[in-house]
């Protein structure tokens, strides 16, 4: 079945330490994006990119970065200069890159917890 | 730039009860609208989408919504509550022009009693 792996589901890390969130798809899908969960604050994008080589930041882009050096796979990394990075990150994809009418496809998540 | 406000952080009904989650837009024009759903610890998967068409959309496991531009309202409902159907509901919204991200809501939580 066609979908989006996201790994690890769980990640500890100390403060300090930058990570990277591991994010590939099977659905051919052009446009890959990375959201930030946070409890009660819905979900606000990161970053997304709509082509292979190239992105665009997000509402919440300081503190994080990403690359697109292939079409499957858009890995997010969550840098020290991230204050408060411990939160639930989603990544999704859509088909087409050129349209709002996109529905996204998403992954199960990474829980990041900063000790 | 359109957004999104879901009234009511938390949402109780009984099981076989009327569902009523409410969402309303900001926007200049028309936007398109989604509803997802979220089960703990997961990802998010579309219910149903608004894409300028026929107002009253109708999605998975029941649920429908009614665009209303006079209101400027999205809001979700289902007939008949089951317990399977408590989760996190979230309204998104994304303009019709050019290319647009999705913006989402804060999201409001369905629990469901016996």
């Amino acid at each position: 079945d066609g979908g989006i792996t996201q790994s690890p589901k769980y990640l500890f890390r100390k403060e300090g330490q930058n990570v990277t969130l591991s994010c590939e798809q099977n659905l051919n899908h052009d446009a890959m994006y990375w959201y930030r969960q946070d409890p009660g604050q819905g979900l606000r994008l990161i970053y997304y990119s709509q082509i292979v080589n190239d992105f665009q930041k997000g509402d919440i882009a300081e503190g994080y970065s990403v690359s697109r050096e292939k079409k499957e796979s858009f890995p997010l990394t969550v840098t020290s200069a991230q204050k408060n990075p411990t939160a639930f990150y989603l990544c999704a994809s859509s088909k087409d890159r050129g349209s709002g009418a996109n529905v996204l496809t998403f992954g199960a998540g990474s829980r990041l917890t900063v000790l | 730039a359109q957004s999104v406000t879901q009234l009511g952080s938390h949402v109780s009904v009984s099981e076989g009860a009327l569902v009523l989650l409410r969402c309303n837009y900001s926007s200049s024009v028309p936007p398109y609208l989604f509803w997802y759903v979220q089960y703990p610890n997961q990802g998010l998967q579309l219910l149903l989408k608004y894409t300028s068409a026929a107002t009253l959309v109708k999605g998975i496991n029941g649920f429908e919504a009614e665009f209303k531009k006079s209101e400027t309202s999205f809001h979700l409902t289902k007939p008949s509550a089951h317990m399977s159907d408590a989760a996190e509901y979230f309204c998104a919204v994304s303009g019709t022009s050019g290319y647009s991200t999705l913006t989402f809501g804060k999201g409001t939580m369905l629990l469901v009693s016996p």
